[in-house]
């Protein structure tokens, strides 16, 4: 069981916007800078978001991330059928001493 | 280009021994470390550890600390990834990713290998 917990599932409708919720605790997201990955069915995990916000070349900016206190969030605005696809954040925990993924949402576009 | 190749897909007995791949190029390989993230059918992501092909210096995910060995072979810029004796509960798409650490809380995968699944089933 992830010390991250996301929505299973979000949708929209094209060209709305969503947004992914990451919960953690002090211990974690409270201090840590979060990343984001993308996941197509089937295929390879792919970096969206870096170091809480910034997104890596080639990632359009309807992505962004953002974080408050112990939570995170990840943002798509303008979706895209092109977008359906699993979310899931990523932390290191130092109580832990280990990276932990979040347990994923998936995004569907209506 | 930075990129992460792996072998190929395994199919193996309750039991046996398996040792998969990561080969990089493009980049130093010995300057930055290898994470590897198991992926079990339908399931979410899940970090196993990650190793520094410069020292092979390892860190193990409690999780699965004793079940697997990490070793890197850093004259030809390969990571693995080994079993001593495979469950059925191992099976699952196994990915290697190179992992950016600016500093220890700002580490992320930058890079991801295509993944190599492994079947074991009797």
């Amino acid at each position: 069981q992830s010390v991250l917990t996301q929505p299973p599932s979000v949708s929209a409708a094209p060209g709305q916007k969503v947004t992914i919720s990451c919960s953690g605790s002090s211990s974690n997201i409270g201090n840590i800078y979060v990343s984001w990955y993308q996941q197509f069915s089937g295929t390879v995990p792919k970096l969206l978001i870096y170091e809480n916000n910034k997104r890596p070349s080639g990632i359009p900016d309807r992505f962004s991330g953002s974080k408050s206190g112990t939570s995170a969030t990840l943002g798509i605005t303008g979706l895209q059928t092109g977008d359906e696809a699993d979310y899931y954040c990523g932390i290191w925990d130092s109580s832990l001493n280990a990276y932990v993924f979040g347990t994923g949402t998936k995004v569907t576009v209506l | 280009e930075v990129q992460l190749v792996q072998s190929g897909a395994e199919v193996k007995k309750p039991g046996e021994s398996l040792k998969i791949s990561c080969k990089g190029s493009g980049y130093s390989f010995t300057s930055y470390w290898i994470a590897w993230v198991r992926q079990m059918p339908g399931k979410g992501l899940e970090w196993m550890g990650i190793i520094y092909p410069g020292d092979s210096d390892t860190r193990y995910s409690p999780s699965f600390q004793g079940q697997v060995t990490f070793s890197a072979d850093k004259s030809i810029d390969t990571a693995y990834l080994q079993w001593s004796s495979l469950k059925a509960s191992d099976t699952a798409m196994y990915y290697c990713a190179r992992v950016v650490v600016p500093d220890v809380t700002r580490d992320y995968f930058d890079h991801w290998g295509q993944g190599t699944l492994v079947t074991v089933s009797s």
